[in-house]
């Protein structure tokens, strides 16, 4: 079974230009999230999505980051313009949606490393 | 508020013995914990999970121990091996189908 892919793996800008990631989920996961990971961090949750709706955006700075996932499979993460803060690992994971209250395991590509010098 | 946490920052351990590493939760309405393994350059990978009705939960070699008393939550690792060095996070699920992560152990094995 193929994993969580992610492109790019590095992405050097410098403040105030613009970056787009990209992700697509494991076949079947309905539940998409971005986290971003800033160096000797936790994982801190931006957004995530159940098929192509929103779930929770509650942590994404909505004046430069936006996300979207177009027919409930890919989904895109764009930074404008970016900060010096916005280095940081973004890391895309899908999910299976059970039942009950809980998502389950969640599933990690390996990050996409983002650069703002 | 939500937060995960953990105890020690960084766990150095001998190789063969056992491992503990630690993690405090104050979210008391969470119901689903999860342990996660990152290794550097990687995204981080599922260890083992357990729901809020268990308190004790086994899987190979890794045993994971909830006490909801005083919101604490524990990974055990037997017999730990250099390839078990990495960054170990514990994760809450909260009402909302929202996992939040704790800051993570840096988990040292010396040969």
């Amino acid at each position: 079974e193929a994993g969580v892919a992610q492109s790019p793996r590095y992405k050097i800008i410098e403040k105030r230009q613009s970056v787009a990631f990209w992700c697509n989920p494991i076949s079947g996961h309905a539940t998409l999230y971005w986290y971003q990971q800033i160096l000797g961090q936790g994982p801190k949750l931006l957004i995530q999505f159940q098929n192509n709706g929103v779930v929770d955006d509650s942590q994404l700075p909505k004046d430069r980051f936006s996300a979207e996932r177009l027919k409930g499979v890919d989904s895109t993460l764009k930074i404008q313009p970016a900060k010096l803060e916005d280095s940081a690992v973004y890391l895309c994971a899908s999910s299976q949606r059970r039942g009950g209250s809980h998502t389950g395991e969640l599933f990690f590509g390996e990050g996409s490393r983002l650069t703002v010098l | 508020g939500e937060s995960v946490g953990l105890h020690l920052p960084t766990l150095s351990v001998q190789e063969g013995d056992n491992s503990i590493i630690n993690c405090a939760y104050s979210n008391s309405a969470s119901d689903y914990f999860i342990w996660y393994k990152q290794e550097s350059g990687k995204g981080p990978q599922f260890i083992i999970d357990i729901r809020s009705n268990m308190d004790k939960r086994q899987g190979q070699r890794v045993t994971v121990l909830l006490n909801k008393t005083v919101k604490h939550l524990s990974l055990q690792i037997a017999a730990t091996q250099p390839g078990d060095s990495a960054v170990y996070f514990c994760a809450e699920n909260t009402g909302g189908f929202k996992t939040i992560f704790g800051a993570g152990t840096r988990l040292f094995v010396k040969a």
